[in-house]
């Protein structure tokens, strides 16, 4: 079975500028949860979908969003960035229950200059 | 709030040196506690999941234990292929948490051979 994928794996943006990133689940798999990961602050969770509606969020601000499709697959989307944005941004999907285990994929590497 | 606090920050070991990672956490209704194991440039891997205190799980030379309060994670006869960022994460119970994980900051094992 394939893994979690995301698209792209590398990615780098001026201030200003916004971005998008995609997600594709394990196949079966309905909830996608997307965490931004840097150096200072660990991890941290952003939001969460299943079956295309917004499950939970994080303290983040609305320059931060995100959708998912009716495939499961997700984007998330970060508008007018800042220096601070750049992060590895993973993806998680998990089957519906909670609790599941949650897989995660490569990351996506920003770098806002 | 979910707090999760991993200790120590870094632990390096010798090939052979058994020890313990600890996870103390902080939350409103334990769903459930994840292990997780992260390599420079990649997603976590999923390692365990524990659900209720007094529960024990085990792969390979890991272990994985569970009381009201923390977590450990037991490495027993590590190699340098043990090597990485070991991160604990809880899930709490509650209607508007879905599948949310509040990660610690991890602890960075290095095993010498």
């Amino acid at each position: 079975k394939a893994g979690v994928t995301q698209t792209p794996r590398y990615l780098i943006k001026t201030r200003g500028q916004q971005v998008t990133l995609s997600c594709s689940p394990i196949s079966g798999h309905r909830s996608v949860s997307w965490y931004q990961q840097t150096p200072g602050q660990g991890l941290q969770f952003l939001f969460e979908y299943f079956s295309e509606t917004q499950r939970n969020k994080g303290n983040f601000p609305g320059r931060f969003s995100g959708r998912q499709f009716s495939n499961s697959r997700s984007e998330m989307n970060v508008s007018t960035l800042e220096l601070g944005d750049s992060a590895l941004y993973l993806c998680a999907s998990s089957l519906a229950g909670l609790a599941a285990k949650q897989f995660f994929g490569p990351g996506t590497r920003l770098t806002v200059l | 709030e979910d707090q999760v606090t991993q200790s120590p920050e870094a632990l390096r070991l010798q090939e052979g040196e058994s020890s313990s990672l600890n996870c103390s956490y902080t939350v409103s209704g334990l769903r459930g506690l994840f292990w997780y194991r992260q390599d420079p440039g990649k997603g976590p891997e999923f390692l365990f999941t524990l659900y209720s205190a007094g529960e024990e799980k085990e792969k390979e030379r890991l272990k994985a234990t569970l009381t009201k309060k923390e977590s450990f994670l037991h490495i027993t006869a590590p190699k340098p292929e043990d090597s990485a960022t070991y991160l604990c994460a809880v899930q709490a119970r509650g209607e508007t948490s879905g599948s949310r994980l509040t990660f610690g900051e991890g602890t960075q094992l290095t095993v010498n051979p």
